[in-house]
Order: C-alpha cells, then sequence, then structure tokens
C-alpha cells in the first residue's frame, strides 16, 4: 500500500524565520513520484516540484529547496528566510508506477503554515 | 489563457437532489481527474479519465459518476446517493503518455465549494 504522512499539522513561524515541512512516504514500488502542492486560502492547488525516484538530488529554486532521501522515505520541504506570502497549506503527493503509472496522487494530510509578520 | 476552469465556484445542493460540477481544460491534456477536499485533510480521489469515452474509479467513487465525451470536459455529478457531499472539489488534468514510465505533472482547477442545504 502507498502512503504518505506529514505529521505537522500546523506550523507557526516569524517572517524570516527557515522553517521545514516534513514529509514521509511508503511505497514498495521501485518507481514513483514526489510532488509539493501550496495551497493558498483561495483554494487552488498551485504545483511547486516533482522529483522521481531514480534523481536524488536536492533542489533549490529562490527561497524553496528540496531534500530528497531514499534511505529515510523522506521529501522534506524548506522555505529559507519566510515571508507572509508563504501562508498556506503545503501538501505532498506520492505517485507510483513506471509504466503503469497512471498519475494518480496520493496525498498526506497537509501542513497549515502560518507566517506573522 | 491556458488553465483548468471549474464551475460554479460555489453551489448548494437541497437533500435528494443531482447536481454537476463542471470541468473545463485547455491545456490539450488527456488525463483528468476529480478529489474531493474535507476541511483539514488531504485530497482524495474520486474518478479519472486518460482518454476520451473511458474512467475509472479512484478511491471514494460511491456516490458520484462522471462523463468524458470531450478531451477538455469531465464533468462530475453528485447525485442524492452520496451521503455526505458537502466537501470542496478539486478537477485537475495531466498529459497521459502511457507506458513511457513518465509521472505526469497534475494541474488543478480553481476548487468548487458544494454545500447541503
Amino acid at each position: 500500500a502507498q502512503k504518505v504522512t506529514q505529521a505537522q499539522t500546523e506550523i507557526s513561524v516569524v517572517e524570516k524565520e527557515d522553517v521545514t515541512l516534513d514529509c514521509v512516504y511508503e511505497t514498495r514500488d521501485t518507481t514513483y513520484y514526489l510532488f509539493w502542492y501550496k495551497q493558498p486560502p483561495s483554494g487552488e492547488l498551485v504545483f511547486l516540484i516533482r522529483r522521481n525516484s531514480f534523481d536524488e538530488q536536492n533542489e533549490i529554486s529562490g527561497r524553496y529547496s528540496w531534500n530528497f532521501q531514499k534511505s529515510t522515505s523522506s521529501f522534506n520541504f524548506t522555505i529559507t528566510a519566510s515571508q507572509v506570502v508563504d501562508s498556506a497549506v503545503y501538501f505532498c503527493a506520492l505517485s507510483v508506477g513506471g509504466s503503469s503509472n497512471t498519475g494518480k496522487l496520493i496525498f498526506g494530510q497537509g501542513t497549515t503554515l502560518q507566517v506573522k509578520p | 489563457d491556458g488553465g483548468i476552469t471549474q464551475s460554479p465556484k460555489y453551489l448548494f445542493r437541497k437533500e435528494g437532489q443531482n447536481v454537476t460540477l463542471s470541468c473545463e481544460q485547455n491545456l490539450n491534456h488527456d488525463a483528468m481527474y476529480w478529489y474531493r477536499q474535507d476541511p483539514g485533510q488531504g485530497l482524495r480521489l474520486i474518478y479519472y479519465s486518460q482518454i476520451v469515452n473511458d474512467f475509472q474509479k479512484g478511491d471514494i467513487a460511491e456516490g458520484y459518476s462522471v462523463s468524458r465525451e470531450k478531451k477538455e470536459s469531465f464533468p462530475l455529478t453528485v447525485t442524492s446517493a452520496q451521503k455526505n457531499p458537502t466537501a470542496f472539489y478539486l478537477c485537475a488534468s495531466s498529459i497521459s503518455r502511457p507506458g513511457t514510465g513518465q509521472g505526469n505533472t497534475i494541474y488543478f482547477g480553481e476548487g468548487s465549494w458544494l454545500t447541503v442545504v
């Protein structure tokens, strides 16, 4: 069975602090894809990043960075120098299978991030 | 602009009524999905379609129905059999490349709020 766990339900930080959102996944598939989405108060899910299981390189995009570690089945997301506009619900998601991949996403419960001015 | 359009944004349903949520995309994506989100929870898959005139049940299909007569359209009907329909519904789409082992990024619409009154 596949599962995604985001143990942090809510995080509150003060602006300019760094914050890391944790994501742990479970799957027996050797080919899989991991995603992070941001859901602002408007409701739309905004795509942030996709990684495949064969690429463990960390990635940095501006203030955002992602740490993918297969040894611990984790795909953590760090926001550096957080801003009020980063306040949102963040979802980690998993899609499994290679040639059989249907694109279905398995979501974690989400982490609500509040950045205070 | 390219994207996924959901309508209506807010919908109220009386007990025993069927209602239909519209989802249209102009991204030329083959695959389309419907997810349900309940407060404080992650998203759960209702139905998905990888090609016109074909669709599969997701994890919580009971009480819902879909059709895929056109590539760009994937309407969701919430039937009276759905006992607890009040939720936020998100439509999504992705390029589907069956058999190539590509984990396609899934893009989401802005969502529709359904409330039973």
